[in-house]
């Protein structure tokens, strides 16, 4: 299985409060990518990185923030929680290239009160 | 605009039937790659098989069977003589300019016993 830990797990937030999800990988690939979950909407890309300090916006990238300061690292921030960002959020890597398989953190559950 | 539909929201279905899961796509792009992730009920996401643009063979990995077709821009995925551990949320996944990733709201197979 591929090296990728997803931190914290679980958390319950209030509405305008900062959180931020870490991503750490140990297999050095270079590309990272953010994803949140709902009910009906499968996965929708939020933010991707292709390399340390080299981050693109996904498709539901309103509201969030990312940062790669290493490779093996990949922030996703919330600078002030809403509800609508109740979700699940997957972290993925890729090596090389884009279009190569991508493989799965386990997820964090994020609760918006 | 570019687009996944996985029009079967549930299928449900008795051991050692064959299913087919449908996905069409829709992008204006002539370079672009099509993938099937499973996840099963435990939640993690799971590679099962990407395509590109240009190859339109179909493939065959056990009982799991694709089917390319960029007449109708779909990549339908069979599961021949099912199980129940076939039981997941399937989702189809377009990777278009080389980074954008969409993914289709996915379909839950149900196997039964």
């Amino acid at each position: 299985d591929a090296g990728i830990t997803q931190s914290p797990r679980h958390k319950v937030t209030e509405t305008g409060t900062p959180v931020t999800l870490r991503c750490h990988q140990t297999e050095n690939h270079r590309y990272m990518y953010w994803y949140r979950q709902d009910p009906g909407h499968g996965l929708r890309l939020i933010h991707y990185s292709y390399g340390v300090k080299d981050t693109d916006k996904g498709e539901v990238s309103d509201g969030y923030s990312v940062s790669r300061s290493k490779t093996e690292d990949f922030l996703l921030t919330l600078e002030s929680a809403t509800s609508s960002q109740t979700s699940v959020y997957f972290c993925a890597i890729s090596e090389g290239a884009s279009y190569n398989e991508q493989f799965f953190g386990p997820g964090t559950r994020l609760t918006v009160l | 605009a570019q687009k996944v539909t996985q029009a079967q929201t549930e299928i449900s279905v008795v051991e050692k039937e064959d299913v087919t899961l449908d996905c069409v796509y829709e992008t204006r792009d002539t370079t672009y790659y099509l993938f099937w992730y499973k996840q099963p009920p435990s939640g993690e996401l799971v590679f099962l098989i990407r395509r590109n643009s240009f190859d339109e063979q179909n493939e065959i990995s056990g009982r799991y069977s694709w089917n390319f077709q960029k007449s109708t821009s779909s990549f339908n995925f069979t599961i021949t003589a099912s199980q129940v551990v076939d039981s997941a949320v399937y989702f189809c996944a377009l990777l278009y300019n080389f980074n954008k990733f969409y993914f289709g709201s996915g379909t839950k197979l149900n196997v039964k016993p």
